[in-house]
């Protein structure tokens, strides 16, 4: 069966400090990948999206980045943080060719930036 | 743009009673919609999805209905327990295949 692995779980970071955040999916080949961000008490905003190695589409301009250097691994990055990125950090995927299908989630990362 | 509503914010419902968690859609031209449950600190989780070409659906103890007419879309959860208290998303694809949720009802269940 398929899982997704997102750490750390919590994460407090210095403003202007870097951030390396990992996702790794095991059990199916080629997914679409996706970095979610959820303030506190909103919904959900898509940040970027990837449908294969080095394929990296970003939705919202900001000082995030994305990479997706092997097929299930996804990593969303910072170089400096801003009090801004403090929110929650979720990845998710779903099957390879699927259009319209459901997106599965891992269990997020709670990022405070102080 | 498409966009996505959900009626109320919070939800409080008796134990043991049914829930019905509502939710609005702007585009006509969606064809796929999804039920999604987040526990505090945790990741949404899916519990039930639903495609145009039908009205209802159901689960285990959740029903989703589908107004394609007024655009509408409900989640019912017969006898509601403790456990069910989360947050409920509603979410739907975007016209670019993009998955876009609803802002979320909480759903407080009273012992």
């Amino acid at each position: 069966s398929q899982t997704i692995h997102q750490w750390p779980a919590t994460l407090v970071q210095p403003v202007g400090s870097p951030l390396s955040l990992e996702c790794t999916v095991e059990g199916t080949s080629n997914p679409n990948l996706y970095w979610y961000r959820q303030a506190a008490g909103r919904g959900l905003q898509l940040l970027f999206y990837s449908v294969g190695i080095g394929q990296i589409s970003s939705e919202v301009p900001q000082n995030l980045s994305a990479s997706r250097p092997q097929d299930r691994q996804f990593i969303l990055s910072s170089k400096k943080l801003l009090l801004s990125d403090s929110g929650f950090y979720l990845c998710a995927w779903k099957g390879p060719g699927t259009v319209n299908e459901k997106l599965f989630f891992g269990s997020g990362t709670q990022l405070s930036v102080l | 743009g498409e966009s996505v509503g959900l009626h109320l914010p919070t939800l409080s419902v008796q134990e043991g009673d049914n829930s019905i968690i509502n939710c609005a859609y702007s585009n006509s031209a969606s064809d796929y919609f999804i039920w999604y449950k987040q526990e505090s600190g945790k990741g949404p989780q899916f519990i039930i999805d639903i495609r145009s070409n039908m009205d209802k659906r159901q689960g285990q103890r959740v029903t989703v209905l589908l107004n394609k007419t007024v655009k509408h879309l409900s989640l019912q959860i017969a006898a509601t327990q403790p456990g069910d208290s989360a947050v409920y998303f509603c979410a739907l694809f975007s016209n670019t295949g993009k998955l876009i949720f609803g802002q979320g009802t909480t759903l407080q269940v009273k012992p």
